[in-house]
């Protein structure tokens, strides 16, 4: 199993341009969750989802979109790109037993850069 | 909404036992998790406390207290590879809400 898998894992944007991140997980997880951290930070969450067709923001939602037409996949869309945006984007998903066990997994992470 | 204090860094030897502590104050709680991130890695998941007391994984435990909101990350035998950043993480809802974390640095 692959896990969760992101793309692009670098990307460098000027401002206003728009991008989507992809994340797709191969678990069957019932839950998937955008994070970003800024350097030297903890993760704030962006958006989530608890199953397709539903999503929820989170604590920074501002600037971004996300949508889950399937299990799998959990597109996070940036629009108009703002030197604010720069960081490191983490996907994450988890099973209904994440409410036992605390854990989530994530994947390997993508590095935005916003000039 | 949450909030979460845990202190910045650590310095210690190898061989050594550090401690990171970690308060929350919460709107929810389900539990309160730990992760190790190492630089330009992904969070990867150490230990998980629901309830009061200790867990013990290999040569870390965590520990957790309730009615404190309170709860500690124990790093015994320290490694050089243990240098990493750690976050404690409140579940509430599915939703995991995390640290600013804590920087470890192990020196032989």
């Amino acid at each position: 199993n692959a896990g969760v898998t992101q793309t692009p894992k670098f990307r460098i944007l000027k401002i206003g341009q728009s991008m989507t991140l992809q994340c797709t997980q191969d678990m069957n997880h019932n839950y998937m969750y955008w994070y970003r951290q800024d350097p030297g930070m903890g993760l704030k969450l962006i958006y989530y989802s608890v199953g397709a067709g539903i999503t929820d923001k989170g604590e920074v939602p501002n600037g971004y979109n996300v949508s889950r037409s399937t299990t799998e996949d959990f597109p996070l869309r940036l629009e108009l790109a703002a030197p604010s945006q720069t960081s490191v984007y983490f996907c994450a998903s988890s099973p209904r037993e994440s409410l036992n066990t605390g854990e989530l997994f994530f994947g390997e992470g993508s590095r935005l850069t916003v000039l | 909404g949450q909030s979460l204090e845990q202190p910045s860094e650590v310095t210690a030897v190898e061989g050594a036992i550090v401690q990171i502590n970690c308060t929350y104050q919460t709107s929810g709680f389900y539990g309160l998790s730990w992760y190790q991130q190492h630089d330009g890695g992904a969070p990867t998941f150490l230990s998980y406390n629901a309830l009061d007391g200790l867990e013990e994984t290999g040569r870390f435990s965590s520990f957790l207290s309730r009615s404190d909101s309170y709860g500690y990350l124990l790093l015994q035998e320290l490694q050089m590879k243990d240098s990493a950043s750690y976050f404690c993480a409140v579940m509430d809802d599915y939703k995991l809400s995390f640290g600013a974390g804590t920087t470890v640095t192990v020196r032989a």
